[in-house]
């Protein structure tokens, strides 16, 4: 059973293009967590789904942020018109249906924007 | 203040030293997680305890829900053992079970 696995691992965009970060998660797993860690800062939720379902994006900035869990393929964090400021790891984490509370973390996508 | 508090931010240690990292928390939990991270690395979980005390290997990671308090334990540490170490809850209640997490402690163990 793969672990969850995030694509690419490294990513460089310039100001103005679009950043798009893929998670697959783990196998039976339909619940997906993105968190981002900026330099020199904690972890924080951006947004949580299901699958075809978004729950919770109280953490994810209302413009050019967007994510989505189709019922087939990766989740897709999506980020339009990147600026510098989005330069951060990105980490999803997957988890089964029945124990929400056991998070299994991808390896994370580095974003930088020159 | 944060709901999270991990102490100390550093901890520069000897090999072989015992060494205990420590995490309060002011919300009410159901679960919490010790998570490790290598410079520029991914996030490994070390633990998810809502209870007691879980060892693995040279790691023991324990809990006391009332005093909301959660330290994790290396003993007989080891060069390859330097990491960030951050503790995590999940909000209580609600529809997600989101991870809030501590500012996380760099360790250094010396050869």
């Amino acid at each position: 059973n793969a672990g969850v696995m995030q694509n690419p691992r490294h990513l460089v965009r310039r100001r103005g293009q679009e950043a798009r970060l893929r998670c697959s998660p783990m196998k039976g797993h339909s619940h997906v967590y993105w968190y981002r860690q900026l330099p020199e800062e904690g972890l924080k939720f951006m947004v949580y789904l299901q699958k075809e379902n978004i729950i919770d994006e109280s953490g994810m900035p209302k413009e050019r942020f967007s994510a989505e869990f189709p019922k087939e393929g990766p989740s897709i964090l999506r980020i339009q018109q990147v600026v510098r400021g989005d330069s951060a790891a990105y980490f999803c984490a997957s988890s089964p249906p029945a124990t929400q509370n056991e998070q299994f973390f991808g390896p994370g996508t580095r974003l930088t924007v020159l | 203040k944060n709901e999270v508090e991990q102490s100390p931010q550093n901890l520069t240690a000897q090999e072989g030293e015992f060494i205990t990292i420590n995490c309060s928390y002011s919300v009410g939990i159901s679960a919490l997680h010790w998570l490790q991270q290598h410079p520029g690395g991914g996030i490994v979980s070390l633990f998810m305890l809502s209870s007691g005390k879980k060892k693995h290997g040279r790691l023991i990671a324990t809990i006391n829900i009332q005093e909301k308090h959660s330290s994790l334990h290396i003993t007989a540490s080891h060069p390859r053992d330097s990491a960030v170490y951050i503790c995590a809850v999940p909000t209580y209640g609600g529809a997600t079970n989101k991870l809030i997490f501590g500012t996380g402690t760099l360790l250094a163990v010396q050869p």
